[in-house]
């Protein structure tokens, strides 16, 4: 499965969307970007994902490039409860490994 | 979204005796599950790919012997930890994939402190 890429870390003000990028220019064409996020001593949280279009739901959006080599997640009115570690991956399908990197650190601000 | 439980949710155990984990998927069910170890600080490392009525798939460096699975239903996955030791302290998290999605659904993950 191809590598991503993120930031280490970025805040954000509350009420204020979060945009978090990520990297995944080796991508393959039949690979999916899985967005998790993952909260203090909790399990991963699926957010979102995604193949070649835009997707959005409740949660958030996802904008992938289309050339497919980035992505951003989109987190349109951030809280405090979405102060997170957020995992971009990218993988096959669901019954394909998924490879954690260290991901983004967000902070949200009051 | 689809809800995968773990139990228990935090377990202190002695040196050298035995532990249990269980991961269920509640609201569907899930022909393949995953099993993961974080260690503080570090990020989700996967451990094994376990497959309902067949044996799991271990990842490069990690015991099967040590670590026992079985995948006896669609429902449910369990992870034994033998003999532990203070080492194999750490945050044991199961995945599960629901049927005809593409999306693998994580439980709320297991503390396991040997000591």
């Amino acid at each position: 499965d191809a590598k991503t890429t993120q930031p280490p870390s970025m805040d954000c003000a509350e009420g204020r969307a979060a945009n978090l990028p990520c990297n995944h220019s080796t991508i393959s064409g039949n690979e999916y970007v899985y967005w998790y996020r993952q909260i203090h001593s909790q399990g991963p949280q699926y957010i979102i994902h995604g193949l070649k279009n835009n997707e959005t739901n409740e949660m958030a959006s996802l904008i992938i490039t289309e050339d497919r080599k980035s992505s951003t997640l989109i987190l349109p009115h951030a809280t405090l409860r979405d102060t997170a570690v957020y995992y971009c991956i990218v993988a096959t399908g669901a019954n394909s490994k998924l490879t954690f990197g260290k991901g983004i650190t967000l902070s949200v601000r009051p | 979204g689809a809800v995968v439980s773990q139990h228990p949710s935090r377990v202190i155990c002695k040196s050298g005796t035995s532990v249990k984990i269980e991961c269920r998927s509640l609201d569907f069910q899930a022909t393949t599950m995953f099993w993961y170890r974080q260690f503080p600080k570090q990020s989700l490392m996967l451990m094994a790919t376990s497959n309902e009525g067949s044996k799991a798939t271990y990842e490069q460096g990690v015991e099967k012997d040590k670590f026992l699975i079985n995948h006896a239903s669609l429902t449910l996955s369990t992870l034994t930890v033998t003999s532990a030791h203070p080492e194999d302290s750490s945050f044991y998290i199961c995945s599960a994939r629901a049927l005809q999605k593409e999306t693998q659904y994580f439980g709320p993950g297991t503390r396991l402190l040997v000591l």
